[in-house]
């Protein structure tokens, strides 16, 4: 059974820092990985589709990067604000396998 | 452009019970993963439908079931209810279902099983 983990579980920043969380997921057999933002109250939301190694994207103020022969992505937030506040789940999909989906990073950002 | 609905939202059931979820996929796409998240636990992987057929499958008993329509519409089945079985529910959409494409969410259907 394949394994995608992230870390840290939860955060807690200050309006205004920076952060990243990390996935990690199996290097063998990658096609893709996803992230996504998850809003209380709301469904899971597509922030990106990363498939090469070395991949960079950015979407307003938060970017990420792969690197798929280690088996690990970031995500950076710059500048977090309030409404950054979610869980942000990756998600791996192989050959085989539709997405696994990791536990996920909830992050809390204090006015 | 419609997102991806889910019906019902809520639903509290019986052990031993059966329910039926159903799922509208974005227009145009023709793929339909169903996934069930459950306190502490990501995402777990139920099955996925491309053209009525069931592509891929995951880890889960043969009490959970489901079926694709000809409109792509999706339903889900859950026989014999047991407590663990509590859950949200959620399906999402794809144009293919290619694992590089984006899946989007429906806002899901919160099961209670008492």
């Amino acid at each position: 059974i394949l394994n995608v983990e992230q870390s840290p579980q939860s955060l807690h920043v200050q309006e205004g820092d920076s952060t990243n969380f990390t996935c990690s997921f199996p290097s063998s057999n990658f096609y893709a990985l996803h992230w996504y933002r998850w809003e209380t109250a709301k469904s899971p939301e597509a922030l990106f589709v990363m498939t090469l190694n070395g991949d960079e994207k950015k979407k307003g103020r938060i970017s990420a990067t792969l690197n798929t022969k280690e088996g690990y992505s970031y995500l950076y937030i710059k500048g977090s604000q309030p409404e950054d506040s979610a869980t942000y789940l990756c998600a791996f999909t192989s050959g085989t396998y539709k997405y696994i989906f990791g536990t996920g990073t909830r992050l809390k950002v204090l006015a | 452009k419609a997102g991806v609905t889910q019906t019902p939202r809520y639903l509290i059931k019986t052990r031993g019970q059966q329910v039926t979820l159903s799922c509208s996929p974005i227009s145009g796409h023709r793929s339909v993963s169903w996934y069930q998240q459950t306190p502490g636990q990501g995402l777990q992987f139920l099955f996925e439908y491309f053209s009525e057929t069931q592509r891929n499958k995951g880890n889960f008993p043969g009490r959970f079931s489901g079926r694709q329509f000809s409109n792509s519409r999706s339903e889900m089945n859950v026989s014999t209810l047991e407590l663990g079985d509590s859950a949200l529910y959620l399906c999402a959409s794809s144009r293919a279902g290619l694992a590089t494409d984006t899946q989007y969410f429906g806002p899901g259907t919160r099961l209670t099983v008492l």
